[in-house]
């Protein structure tokens, strides 16, 4: 029961331009949602959040969008640059916060 | 401040071996998760803790594995009898509060050879 998706296994884009990477949820109750980037071999590393009250939350290079209707949420990264190639986690929370529900990672490519 | 720091880094373990796994949150944080990551898959929850107290271990399974948060000392992470499919990276995660985020150790790559 995958209640966070990304649905693109990996993204490629030119140095330069915009990385936009998507990610969906099914839980009504998910008020707190997390982006994080992981390289291999290492710990994920945590980028930029939203709390659900609102639905845009920017931090330098990094916005995240949030559409509460849709349930979706999207990670905008402009301009990218090569050192941004990583996988990245988008993850959900509920107010127990119990765990972070993870999607399965979306694999950004960078192009010089 | 250090981070998360998790130990050891490397861990190889023969079949039916003990491996424990240790994690020190950040100072200050008494909220502590595990997750695992399983080669070509994403991170898994495994178990959710406070000082001295198990809060959610849906995310374990029901043989072999514990987790304790002492209240003095890391947390561990336990795996008794090992067998080859729990080869995997194991993360630990921390934050001081709810709804604020969590960050991660470096992880414990568990090899059951």
């Amino acid at each position: 029961d995958q209640q966070v998706k990304q649905n693109s296994p990996s993204l490629s884009v030119q140095e330069g331009r915009i990385s936009i990477l998507n990610c969906d949820y099914t839980n009504s109750m998910f008020d707190y949602f997390l982006w994080y980037k992981k390289y291999p071999a290492e710990g994920p590393t945590f980028l930029i959040s939203i709390s659900s009250i609102k639905d845009k939350n920017e931090d330098g290079r990094f916005t995240v969008f949030l559409n509460k209707s849709a349930k979706h949420l999207s990670l905008h990264i402009v301009p990218s640059q090569p050192g941004d190639s990583a996988v990245y986690f988008c993850a959900a929370d509920t107010n127990t916060g119990n765990q972070f529900y993870f999607g399965t990672g979306t694999s950004l490519t960078v192009i010089p | 401040n250090a981070g998360v720091m998790q130990n050891p880094r490397h861990l190889v373990r023969r079949r039916g071996q003990e491996a424990r796994l240790r994690c020190s949150p950040m100072k200050g944080h008494s909220h502590v998760y595990w997750y695992r990551q399983l080669p070509e898959e994403g991170l898994k929850f495994m178990v959710y803790l406070q000082k001295e107290n198990i809060i959610d271990e849906s995310g374990m399974p029901k043989e072999r594995f514990s987790a304790e948060f002492p209240k003095e000392g890391p947390s561990i992470l336990r795996i008794q009898q090992v067998v080859r499919g729990d080869s995997a990276a194991y993360f630990c995660a921390s934050r001081g509060q709810l709804n604020t985020e969590a960050f991660f150790g470096q992880g414990t790559r568990l090899t059951v050879v």
